[in-house]
């Protein structure tokens, strides 16, 4: 069962990159790795998913290694609008019944002025 | 388009009381649902998942339960609150793409 671990908090500046790693070791050969935003009070928001090397969408960029024990949420040029907490959510999204969704604890970033 | 609902957004119980919180999803078919917690706003903490009508898997034991009679509807219920079941409970589907859409969320507080 892959379990994610991922820096507690971050801190940035207005329009600076960051990028927030998480790790999970013990990562399924059908896990994929998913991103997810949360503001106060709301439900997470997906950001961006991917299974293994680069996907890049409109909002951020996800790097993968090779051996898929880590991945890197990056944040292009974060602006005040980015402090939220990002969290990290391995699993197979196919398995039925046997579904197993590992959440990180997530890293709350703070973007300064 | 798809959407989420769940009510009430807030919630203040007595410790004992029962509690009935619903979600409901439109624009799809076949959703999984789940219900999530979470505490001291950190940490999401899954409850139940159900990939079907009256199919239910519960994650932690506890004095919650979940119920599915309808295909889009989900109700997380309880029927004697405790102190800690106090949290933000976060309702969500997904249709096997990877993507899970939550709903606003409900604040219990037990008191």
């Amino acid at each position: 069962l892959a379990k994610t671990t991922q820096p507690i908090s971050m801190d940035s500046y207005e329009g600076q990159e960051v990028n927030i790693t998480c790790s999970h070791n013990n990562i399924a050969t059908n896990d994929y790795i998913t991103w997810y935003q949360q503001f106060p009070s709301q439900g997470p928001r997906f950001i961006i998913q991917g299974y293994k090397t680069k996907v890049t969408n409109e909002v951020a960029s996800l790097f993968i290694p090779a051996d898929r024990k880590s991945s890197t949420l990056s944040l292009p040029r974060v602006s005040l609008s980015d402090t939220a907490v990002y969290y990290c959510l391995v699993g197979d999204f196919n398995a039925g019944n046997n579904r197993k969704l590992i959440w990180g604890l997530g890293t709350s970033l703070a973007v300064n002025p | 388009s798809q959407t989420i609902h769940q009510w009430p957004a807030t919630l203040v119980q007595p410790v004992g009381s029962p509690l009935s919180l619903e979600c409901t999803v439109e624009g799809t078919s076949n959703p999984n649902l789940y219900w999530y917690r979470q505490a001291a706003g950190r940490g999401l903490q899954l409850l139940f998942y159900s990939v079907g009508i009256g199919q239910i898997s519960s994650e932690v034991p506890q004095n919650l339960s979940a119920s599915r009679p309808q295909d889009r509807q989900f109700i997380l219920s309880s029927k004697k609150l405790l102190l800690s079941d106090s949290g933000f409970y976060l309702c969500a589907w997904d249709s096997y793409t990877g993507e899970l859409f939550f709903g606003e969320g409900s604040r219990l507080t037990v008191l």
